[in-house]
């Protein structure tokens, strides 16, 4: 079945220092959405890439597609406390209904 | 609106015990989706609906029933609770099958 996995699980970066997650999925992916969670929240949508090779900027992050359409990855430029949370990556796949998320990247922002 | 609306947000069980956990939206969404969150696990899909009438199973389905008879609402139900289904669900909807998903406030659910 299809298998989602994040890296690093953890990451602990003093404040104004980059981060950067990574989801890597074991078959080609229809798109990928990216979701963030903060401490005893739910999570909320980021952004969608759909085409190989995208790259997408909101602000200090930025995410991208690979050409393969098999993994993504989110980079946080400066980080700041406001970041802190866990980032999800969601995985759609060709002819399901399934949203598989991957097992996400908990990010903690020393001031 | 208040989008994607769940209860109860807290609840314990005894082994054994039946519950339905209610999941309510008002954004007319076709999509929706139940979730568990497990430590170190992320959110693992239990089941889906791509509409009023269908339903489908996720990744963990097991010891779990659903219902979709309108379009807002798609409950959850435990069948009988074990201590296994300890665990933080979040419902979610969406648009499309393909569109962002909205997430609810989670129920934490402890089964004893």
């Amino acid at each position: 079945g299809q298998q989602v996995m994040q890296i690093p699980q953890y990451q602990h970066v003093q404040e104004g220092e980059d981060f950067t997650t990574y989801c890597n999925s074991s078959t080609t992916l229809s798109n990928i959405q990216w979701y963030k969670q903060r401490p005893g929240g739910h999570p909320v949508f980021l952004i969608q890439l759909v085409k190989s090779g995208e790259v997408k900027k909101q602000k200090r992050l930025t995410f991208q597609f690979g050409e393969a359409k098999k993994n993504s990855s989110l980079h946080i430029t400066a980080t700041q406390t406001t970041d802190v949370g866990t980032y999800f990556c969601a995985v759609g796949t060709s002819g399901t209904y399934k949203y598989i998320f991957g097992t996400g990247t908990r990010l903690k922002v020393l001031a | 609106n208040a989008g994607v609306t769940q209860t109860p947000k807290f609840q314990v069980l005894k082994t054994g015990q039946s519950m339905t956990l209610q999941c309510a939206q008002d954004m007319n969404h076709e999509y929706m989706s139940w979730y568990r969150q497990d430590p170190g696990m992320g959110l693992r899909l239990i089941h889906y609906s791509v509409g009023a009438g269908i339903t489908d199973q996720g990744e963990v389905p097991n010891g779990y029933n659903v219902s979709r008879s309108t379009t807002e609402d798609f409950p959850l139900r435990l069948l009988s609770a074990a201590p296994s289904q300890t665990s933080v669900y979040f419902c979610a909807s969406s648009i499309s099958r393909t569109g962002e998903l909205f997430f609810g406030e989670g129920s934490r659910l402890t089964v004893l």
